[in-house]
C-alpha cells in the first residue's frame, strides 16, 4: 500500500534557526513528489514538484530535495510568516491520483 | 485572475440533510476533485473527476455524491448517509495528462462544514 509519513509532526523554531522538515514515502515507483503549505483555514498552496532522485528545487528560504525513500524541506533561518502546515504528497507511478501525508505544523517564534 | 473557487467560505446542516459545496475553475484544467481535511490526518480523496459527465469514487466515497455536467463545476452533495461530515472541505483541479504524467494540483480555499 502507497504511504506518506511526515515528521516531525509539530516543531517550533525561533526566527532565524534553520531546520528540515522529513518526508518519507513507500510506493510502487514513483511519478512525482509535491510539497505544499497551508495556512490555517485555507487551502493548501503549491510549492514544489520533484521526480527525480537528486533533485532540488529552491524559493525563498525553502529548498526540497528528494532521494529514493524520502524528501526533505529545509528551511534557512525562517521568519514568522514562514509559520504554517506543510504538506508532502507522491504520486504513484501510473497512477492520476495522489497520497498526501498528515503535514508537519511549523511554527517561528520571534 | 485564473483560480479555483469555493463557495460557501462556511456551511452548517442540521442532522439528516443534504447540503452540496460548490467548485468552479477557470483554470481550463480536465480533472477535478475533492479531498476531505480532518485534524491531524492528511487529505483523504473523496472523489474525482477526468472529464465531462465522468467521475471515480476515491478512497471515502461513502455519504458523498458528484456531478461534473460543465468542465468548468464539480459541486460535491454531502448526503445524510454520510456519518460525520463536519469537516473541511477541498476542491482541487489539474492538467490531464495521458499517460498520467505529472499531477501537479491546485486548491481552493475551502469550505468548512459543521454538522449542528
Amino acid at each position: 500500500e502507497d504511504q506518506v509519513t511526515q515528521s516531525p509532526e509539530a516543531l517550533r523554531l525561533q526566527e532565524g534557526e534553520s531546520s528540515s522538515l522529513n518526508c518519507s514515502y513507500t510506493v510502487s515507483g514513483l511519478r512525482g513528489l509535491f510539497w505544499y503549505r497551508q495556512d490555517p483555514g485555507k487551502g493548501p498552496e503549491f510549492l514544489f514538484t520533484l521526480y527525480s532522485a537528486g533533485e532540488e528545487k529552491e524559493k525563498e528560504r525553502l529548498k526540497a530535495t528528494l532521494t529514493k525513500k524520502e524528501s526533505f524541506l529545509h528551511i534557512t533561518a525562517p521568519k514568522p510568516e514562514d509559520s504554517a502546515t506543510y504538506l508532502c504528497a507522491v504520486q504513484p507511478h501510473g497512477a492520476q491520483k495522489l497520497v498526501f501525508g498528515q503535514g508537519t505544523r511549523l511554527t517561528i517564534n520571534p | 485572475d485564473g483560480g479555483i473557487t469555493q463557495s460557501p467560505k462556511y456551511l452548517f446542516r442540521k442532522e439528516g440533510q443534504n447540503v452540496t459545496l460548490s467548485c468552479e475553475q477557470n483554470l481550463n484544467h480536465d480533472a477535478m476533485y475533492w479531498y476531505r481535511q480532518d485534524p491531524g490526518q492528511g487529505l483523504r480523496l473523496i472523489y474525482y473527476s477526468q472529464i465531462v459527465n465522468d467521475f471515480q469514487k476515491g478512497d471515502i466515497a461513502e455519504g458523498y455524491s458528484v456531478s461534473r455536467e460543465k468542465k468548468e463545476s464539480f459541486p460535491l452533495t454531502v448526503t445524510s448517509a454520510q456519518k460525520n461530515p463536519t469537516a473541511f472541505y477541498l476542491c482541487a483541479s489539474s492538467i490531464l495528462n495521458m499517460p498520467p504524467l505529472l499531477n501537479e494540483q491546485f486548491f481552493g480555499p475551502g469550505t468548512r462544514l459543521t454538522v449542528l
